[in-house]
């Protein structure tokens, strides 16, 4: 089974940068997705096909992915981007079709 | 304005039954891909089951096949997932989640609704 592999915290003052890692074999053959959970909420997609953006996700929020690792880099961060951000893959081979990183939350200090 | 609201969440004893319904409006959905993710307390977001490539294929992780049903109604814009054989383990939020494709044939998740809360528990 597909599995990826994402760092469980990553901390950033406002205004600076945070980088979330998605780690997993051969990630830069598969498309990957993003999403952000802030707490008691849903998740909600915020980068899909490795680098779009939805209607309404500013463009702070952009993605890469190549080789094994897919990057969400949230630029310019602010108090309301402190929520859990998930990856995730779409693998037919996977027990599991849709499958997700681990997570990670970032805290904004 | 793409809306999804889930119902049917309780408390259930173990080996029991449960079915989540999804009612779904702003966006046509009889042709529309849907799929059911779960998130148990504290813990990250797990795939149940889902629609395939068409509106008739389905799929289940394998910690639920045999147990887990999902079906539609789309004369009432409803998607549903029918839970048999409840275990402890099954304790979670589940969300409902339209599916969208990619121009490279993958799928995503592109809108969820606020999930409910299913307790397994004697």
């Amino acid at each position: 089974s597909y599995v990826l592999t994402q760092p469980p915290s990553v901390s950033v003052a406002p205004g600076k940068t945070a980088r979330i890692t998605c780690a997993g074999n051969n990630i830069g053959s598969k498309s990957v997705h993003w999403y952000q959970q802030r707490p008691g909420q849903a998740p909600a997609l915020v980068v899909f096909y490795d680098t779009d953006r939805p209607s309404g996700i500013p463009e702070r929020f952009s993605g890469s992915n190549t080789g094994n690792t897919a990057t969400l880099t949230i630029s310019r961060v602010e108090a309301g981007d402190e929520a859990d951000y998930y990856c995730q893959v779409w693998d037919i081979t996977s027990d599991s079709l849709y499958v997700f990183g681990t997570g990670t939350k970032v805290t904004v200090l | 304005e793409v809306q999804l609201l889930e119902s049917g969440g309780g408390l259930v004893q173990p080996g029991g039954s449960l079915r989540l319904s999804c009612a779904a409006s702003g966006f046509t959905f009889s042709s529309s891909l849907m799929g059911w993710v779960r998130q148990a307390p504290g813990k990250g977001l797990e795939y149940v089951s889902s629609f395939g490539h068409t509106v008739i294929n389905t799929y289940y992780a394998g910690s639920v096949k045999g147990r887990f049903t999902i079906s539609r109604d789309n004369s009432q814009n409803t998607l549903y997932l029918q839970m048999n054989s409840l275990r402890a383990e099954d304790t979670a939020v589940y969300f409902c989640a339209k599916v969208e494709r990619t121009n490279g044939g993958d799928y995503f998740f592109d809108f969820w609704g606020q999930g409910t809360l299913v307790t397994v528990s004697s």
